[in-house]
């Protein structure tokens, strides 16, 4: 299968532990974008990456967020200090983007998510 | 800042039933329109899309229209099966994807 992939599928944890999710994109994509989707409501814009630089940051992300795409291949989503605040589905997405394109729109593709539950 | 508005579910409709799920945006400038579903258990997908003003966009059935004059991208289907049961999603952008709240849509045998 070569969509995109993300680890673990679900995650509990305490409130005040940290946490730290992996996306794999689809291996030719240059872009990868992280959302976080609560219950009831659509998925929220969190931060995108374009190869290995992180290009925006929503006021969503809080201090106690952070990512990573160290090698523009994979990413890294860690939250410190975890807050039952923070349960959601945090999704996973790549696109491919190319400059000198006619068109701004690019497909994201869509992992099946981490689903994060802070007791 | 941009933002996408859709009707609030859940909509429970007959098997074989006209389908509407209403969907207007606030936009500066013109960004590509898209409606995601996301079936029971499964991941968000690109049910279809419309890059500019008077595309229809398509695919299993589903249709919608890119209205500029009333900034609107309304999703229909003249006849509904069970197997359409799920969440849909009015979105919007060219970058980050900016989504309305989504509409449950329970269709009944």
């Amino acid at each position: 299968d070569t969509g995109v992939s993300q680890n673990p599928r679900h995650k509990i944890t305490k409130r005040g532990q940290n946490v730290t999710f992996r996306c794999d994109p689809i291996s030719e994509h240059n872009r990868l974008y992280w959302y976080r989707q609560t219950l009831g409501q659509g998925p929220e814009f969190l931060t995108y990456f374009q190869n290995e630089a992180q290009l925006e940051k929503s006021r969503l992300l809080s201090d106690r967020f952070s990512a990573e795409r160290p090698k523009g291949s994979f990413s890294t989503l860690e939250i410190q200090r975890t807050e039952q605040g923070d349960s959601a589905m945090y999704l996973c997405a790549s696109s491919s983007w190319a400059s000198g394109s006619h068109s701004s729109y690019n497909e994201q593709f869509f992992g099946p998510g981490t689903r994060l539950t802070v007791l | 800042g941009d933002s996408v508005t859709q009707m609030e579910g859940p909509v429970t409709l007959s098997e074989e039933a006209f389908l509407t799920i209403n969907c207007t945006y606030t936009a500066t400038g013109y960004p590509s329109l898209f409606w995601y579903v996301q079936y029971p258990g499964e991941g968000l997908q690109l049910l279809l899309k419309a890059t500019k003003a008077d595309d229809k966009g398509s695919n299993k059935g589903f249709e919608a229209t890119y209205r500029k004059e009333t900034t609107s991208f309304h999703l229909e289907k003249g006849s509904v099966q069970v197997s359409d049961s799920a969440v849909y999603f009015c979105a919007l952008g060219d970058d980050k994807i900016i989504f309305g709240k989504g509409t449950r849509l329970h269709i009944l045998p």
